[in-house]
């Protein structure tokens, strides 16, 4: 079945300054890769999403990139700032219908000011 | 809308005893899936549904059974609670013919003592 790793599994930076979370995947039926990020005692939010027909995809700071061959997505955020500040986490679709999705074990970011 | 519906929001069981975490949608999604989230563990597939009848396993379904009578409710069964099972529980649904990122619910924090 599908596994998915996530690195690295916590990351600080400057306010301003970028961040990147890289994540992998084993399955090459899988065909959606969305990414969420959690608030302490919150419920998981989609930030951005991307599917395989498309190499990269931005919204404002944040932007996803997406390399088919190699198995490999990553999450770019950019000009961060304290309220970036969550773990954030990878996910890709379990099969080709979508029918649900396996995490990655998460990025714990923090942005100081 | 009120989205995805999970209740109770905090419970505590004894070694041994049953319950059932319940889970709504009011959105008509046809995919409804559990998650289990531990500390550093990430979100884990526990069993997922593409329909109202149809229900399948994920990564982690030992101890625990679902059934989907509806299209709208996706009930997660504990027959025999161990403290194994104590986390923090979420409940996403997505539509079928467009899958993009799911929504979950506010979450079940179980404790088993």
């Amino acid at each position: 079945g599908e596994n998915v790793e996530q690195h690295p599994s916590t990351l600080s930076v400057q306010e301003g300054d970028s961040a990147v979370i890289k994540c992998t995947y084993s399955d090459s039926a899988s065909n959606y890769f969305p990414w969420y990020k959690q608030e302490l005692g919150k419920r998981p939010q989609l930030i951005i999403d991307i599917r395989s027909n498309v190499g990269e995809k931005k919204d404002q700071r944040i932007a996803v990139t997406l390399n088919k061959t190699a198995k490999h997505f990553s999450l770019h955020i950019t000009e961060t700032q304290p309220e970036d500040s969550a773990v954030y986490f990878c996910a890709a679709s379990l099969n080709q219908a979508g029918t649900a999705l396996i995490f990655g074990k998460g990025t714990t970011l923090s942005v100081s000011s | 809308n009120a989205g995805v519906t999970q209740t109770p929001k905090f419970q505590v069981l004894k070694t041994g005893q049953s319950m059932t975490l319940q889970c709504a949608q009011d959105m008509n999604h046809e995919y409804m899936s559990w998650y289990r989230q531990d500390p550093g563990m990430g979100l884990r597939l526990i069993h997922y549904s593409v329909g109202a009848g149809i229900t399948d396993q994920g990564e982690v379904p030992n101890g625990y059974n679902v059934s989907r009578s509806t299209t709208e409710d996706f009930p997660l069964r504990l027959l025999s609670a161990a403290p194994s099972q104590t986390s923090v529980y979420f409940c996403a649904s997505s539509p079928a013919e467009t899958v993009h990122g799911y929504t979950f619910g506010s979450g079940t924090r179980l404790t088993v003592v």
